[in-house]
């Protein structure tokens, strides 16, 4: 386990609608980033968020938004979906180390759009 | 930018034989360097990392890795692997600007362990 948690599991919802996937971070980490896992693009970068603040961004689509809480939790929020956006969907924090950059992985929430 | 790269997309040996899974990073900089096992229907789940210092280091579940500069390469090794190995196994660096920072994945190794 480790330590990561995101909710839900799993997803299905139909194209055009909205959904919000959650993340709790490991105890006491600032970072969380969020990833995306599709068959034909592998394993991308979508955005990072320290301490409540966005400070990386990757190859997030304008459809997608993200926010982190005082609590520290993170939201990714994806609209007007379409078939292509069903993939898994991770969540990833790090400690406040800032000597190095190691992730924890939540177990991911799969997202099936119909 | 960073790049990774997994030249092997899947792989098969026997329980028992040794194993090497190829990467090759593209950095400007002293990379921060990451194998990551996922089982299927599982989470990314760290095997090892480099950081600085000693070029060979250990990980979980005996695996070890190799940085090698000069080739720009982090070989994942094991010496005898278990069928309980077989996954799909993730090669990345890692960049870090203050507190902005992110990992770039390779494709992954598909292993497979017959019997």
């Amino acid at each position: 386990d480790s330590g990561v948690t995101q909710t839900p599991k799993h997803l299905i919802t139909a194209t055009g609608q909205r959904v919000t996937l959650r993340c709790s971070p490991r105890s006491g980490d600032l970072s969380v980033y969020w990833y995306q896992q599709s068959l034909d693009q592998g394993l991308q970068f979508l955005i990072q968020y320290y301490n409540g603040e966005e400070r990386a961004k990757g190859n997030i689509l304008e459809r997608f938004s993200a926010q982190q809480f005082p609590d520290l939790h993170s939201e990714l929020n994806l609209s007007s979906l379409e078939l292509g956006d069903s993939a898994l969907y991770f969540c990833a924090s790090s400690a406040r180390d800032r000597k190095n950059t190691e992730a924890f992985f939540g177990q991911g929430t799969r997202l099936t759009v119909v | 930018a960073q790049s990774v790269t997994q030249p092997d997309i899947h792989i098969t040996v026997s329980e028992g034989a040794s194993l090497e899974l190829r990467c090759n990073y593209s950095y400007g900089a002293t990379p921060y360097l990451f194998w990551y096992v996922q089982s299927p229907g599982q989470g990314l789940q760290l095997l090892l990392k480099y950081f600085s210092g000693d070029t060979l280091v250990q990980g979980i579940k005996g695996f070890e890795a190799e940085f090698k500069r000069s080739q720009s390469s982090f070989n994942l090794r094991k010496p005898s692997v278990h069928w309980s190995d077989a996954a799909e196994y993730f090669c990345a660096v890692g960049a870090r600007t203050g507190t902005a920072s992110k990992l770039t994945f390779g494709t992954g190794t598909r292993l497979q362990v017959t019997l």
